[in-house]
């Protein structure tokens, strides 16, 4: 593929839906990243899958955030009776390396607003 | 904590003229640090990394672990390089990059 790529790109919910994230990493990257993007700020950590092992979740906010990499390949972040506090953009890396040993591609982001 | 201070969130110049933009770290250990950019509708990309001693697009950053610092640099700012630069440090290879708040730099004509 040409990249990272995450859908939707634009998702708006009211206060309480569940909504689901979507990402293809690029073909045969082991290493997957979530980031959380509030307006205004860098990048924060969500969680690291490496193949379909996620290695760290220490950055998702609550217990409403639920991500998973089944198959190694695709993976999908789920927010549970989102808060409007959720409101931000989503970002997903991967790379060819474990970990931060190689270069980070990043997808476009999905913009997620809360009503 | 890790942490990663950018000071300036808007470094705005005139082309030609020098550009630093400002990145401070807390780790006592050895981190590794990078510089990553985003353009205007653009995905947000690696510019360079300190085990690297690169010079990309002009750009050379170098890590001073005394000051904990890994400024960028580049002598001559093109109205090209106007975009959002981040700063970010990983401390182990498990995949936590942490990123600073980010400078806006702005190259006017």
């Amino acid at each position: 593929g040409a990249g990272v790529s995450q859908s939707p790109r634009y998702k708006v919910a009211k206060r309480g839906q569940d909504v689901a994230l979507r990402c293809d990493p690029i073909s045969g990257h082991v290493s997957l990243f979530w980031y959380q993007q509030a307006l205004g700020q860098g990048p924060e950590f969500l969680t690291y899958f490496q193949n379909e092992a996620q290695l760290d979740k220490s950055g998702l906010p609550s217990d409403r955030f639920f991500a998973e990499r089944p198959e190694g390949s695709v993976s999908t972040l789920k927010i549970q009776r989102t808060q409007q506090e959720d409101s931000a953009v989503y970002l997903c890396a991967s790379s060819f390396m474990l970990g931060t040993a190689g270069e980070l591609f990043f997808g476009e982001g999905s913009r997620l607003t809360v009503l | 904590a890790q942490r990663v201070t950018q000071p300036e969130k808007l470094l705005s110049v005139f082309k030609g003229a020098p550009v630093e933009l400002k990145c401070n770290y807390s780790y006592s250990g050895s981190p590794e640090l990078f510089w990553y950019v985003q353009y205007s509708r653009q995905r947000l990309q690696l510019l360079l990394r300190h085990i690297s001693r690169e010079s990309i697009k002009g750009f050379t950053a170098d890590l001073n672990k005394g000051e904990t610092s890994f400024h960028l640099k580049k002598p001559f700012a093109q109205e090209e390089d106007s975009a959002m630069y981040y700063c970010a440090l990983s401390y182990y290879q498990g995949g936590k990059l942490i990123f600073g708040q980010g400078t806006e730099l702005s190259v006017k004509p």
